[in-house]
């Protein structure tokens, strides 16, 4: 779908418990990206990863991990620290850093 | 910080009207200022991107116009059409944070 998969579409956390979030691109993206989207608001950086292990913190950092073992695959770790994690969830993946993103479809994640 | 403000949060216009979003940074290093379109409960997707050394670019209907004088561009979209309805995102690449700070989006309704 797009050459790049986000999944679960739909993914409900237990207080105290982590997820993670996978991110599959197939485009040789070198540049990968995780934003977090909130109501209202634009996209904000959680992590971006500009080569294989390699990843950058981004400006929402804090309660999240990631990890970028191989080229094609970025997932994205929600910790029990994230104390607001109910949010919508987007992957993406260019091939120059930063320039014509390619999105994923996107996890929602809610708290029960 | 580096900001991006958009404007308007939301515009309604009739179909085959014109319709203008603005956005402003303030980052004077910034060198790249894409657009982004998110349909419902889509992914979003770049319709259109200017690099600073250009003050304008068009693509059909679409259009960014860029004054690095003011730190302000715009996208026009003309001849509205219902699918252009959408919530659309400016962005700018901050030379100084090397990343893309995006502005809050603007959610357009084109009314038959």
């Amino acid at each position: 779908d797009g050459g790049i998969t986000q999944s679960p579409k739909y993914l409900f956390r237990k207080e105290g418990q982590n997820v993670t979030l996978s991110c599959e691109q197939n485009l040789n993206h070198d540049a990968m990206y995780w934003y977090r989207q909130d109501p209202g608001q634009g996209l904000r950086l959680i992590y971006y990863s500009q080569i294989v292990n390699d990843f950058q913190k981004g400006d929402i950092a804090e309660g999240y991990s990631v990890s970028r073992e191989k080229k094609e695959s970025f997932p994205l770790t929600v910790t029990s620290a994230q104390k607001n994690p109910t949010a919508f969830y987007l992957c993406a993946s260019s091939m120059a850093t930063n320039e014509k993103l390619f999105f994923g479809s996107g996890t929602q994640l809610s708290v029960l | 910080g580096e900001n991006v403000e958009q404007h308007p949060s939301t515009l309604s216009v009739q179909e085959g009207d014109s319709a203008v979003i603005k956005c402003t940074y303030s980052d004077s290093a910034s060198n790249y200022f894409p657009w982004y379109k998110q349909e419902l409960g889509k992914r979003p997707q770049l319709i259109i991107d200017i690099r600073s050394n250009v003050g304008e670019k068009k693509d059909q209907r679409i259009a960014v116009t860029l004054n690095k004088t003011a730190k302000h561009f715009s996208l026009h979209i003309t001849e509205t059409q219902p699918e252009d309805s959408a919530v659309y995102f400016c962005a700018d690449l901050s030379g100084g944070y090397n990343k893309l700070i995006f502005g809050a989006g603007t959610r357009l309704a084109v009314h038959p």
